[in-house]
């Protein structure tokens, strides 16, 4: 069966400390991954999106990146952490095949930048 | 336009009553449908997914789907405190996703 890791499961930060966030998925292969973010109270954002190896779409212009260097796997960085950039990121994964508009979310990182 | 609506509530239901949550979508071409549930703290989980119109049922939970309405609802029948989380809409026209901002509710035992 799948599964999807994420971690750290929390983090604080100060402000203007970069940031890694790692999310890997096990038991399926070349799946299209997602990272979002929810900020207290709010929905969900979507930041990135990757359908391959080295392949990333960006939604929303800001201080953060996103890389896939293998298949399963899809990281989350920032060279300056902003006080806005505290929240709830998720990490989420859908089959190509099957039922290929589902997607299946990670544990999540909580994220508070001080 | 927000691609995805659902009413923040907070909506409250006494233990073994039906809840019912509703959203509604802009995207006409849209085919996929989802409910997640989240619980305080904790990543969406998917509970329905449903892809024509009528109905679907698995356990308490029923989707509907009326897509010239645009309208899709989640019953939750016998309503537990268990179901106490917030509910998430989704939407996916051809390789987009698109999540409402959810609808909080609380069964009251």
């Amino acid at each position: 069966s799948q599964t999807i890791h994420q971690w750290p499961a929390t983090l604080v930060q100060p402000v203007g400390s970069p940031l890694s966030l790692e999310c890997t998925v096990e038991g399926t292969s070349n799946p299209n991954l997602y990272w979002y973010r929810q900020a207290a109270g709010r929905g969900l954002q979507l930041l990135f999106y990757s359908v391959g190896i080295g392949q990333i779409s960006s939604e929303v212009p800001q201080n953060l990146s996103a890389s896939r260097p293998q298949d399963r796997q899809f990281i989350l960085s920032s060279k300056k952490l902003l006080l806005s950039d505290s929240g709830f990121y998720l990490c989420a994964w859908n089959p190509t095949e099957g039922y290929p508009d589902t997607q299946y979310f990670g544990p999540g990182t909580r994220l508070t930048v001080l | 336009q927000k691609e995805v609506e659902q009413n923040s509530g907070p909506l409250s239901v006494p233990e073994g009553a039906i809840a019912s949550l509703n959203c509604t979508y802009s995207d006409r071409g849209s085919q996929s449908f989802f409910w997640y549930r989240q619980y305080s703290g904790k990543s969406p989980e998917l509970i329905m997914s449903i892809y024509s119109n009528g109905d679907k049922e698995d356990g308490r939970f029923t989707a509907q789907l009326n897509k010239a309405s645009q309208y899709v609802s989640l019953l939750i029948r016998d309503s537990q405190p268990s179901d106490s989380a917030t509910y998430l809409c989704a939407v996916s026209p051809s390789n987009q996703f698109y999540f409402g901002t959810g609808t909080s509710l609380t069964v009251i035992p």
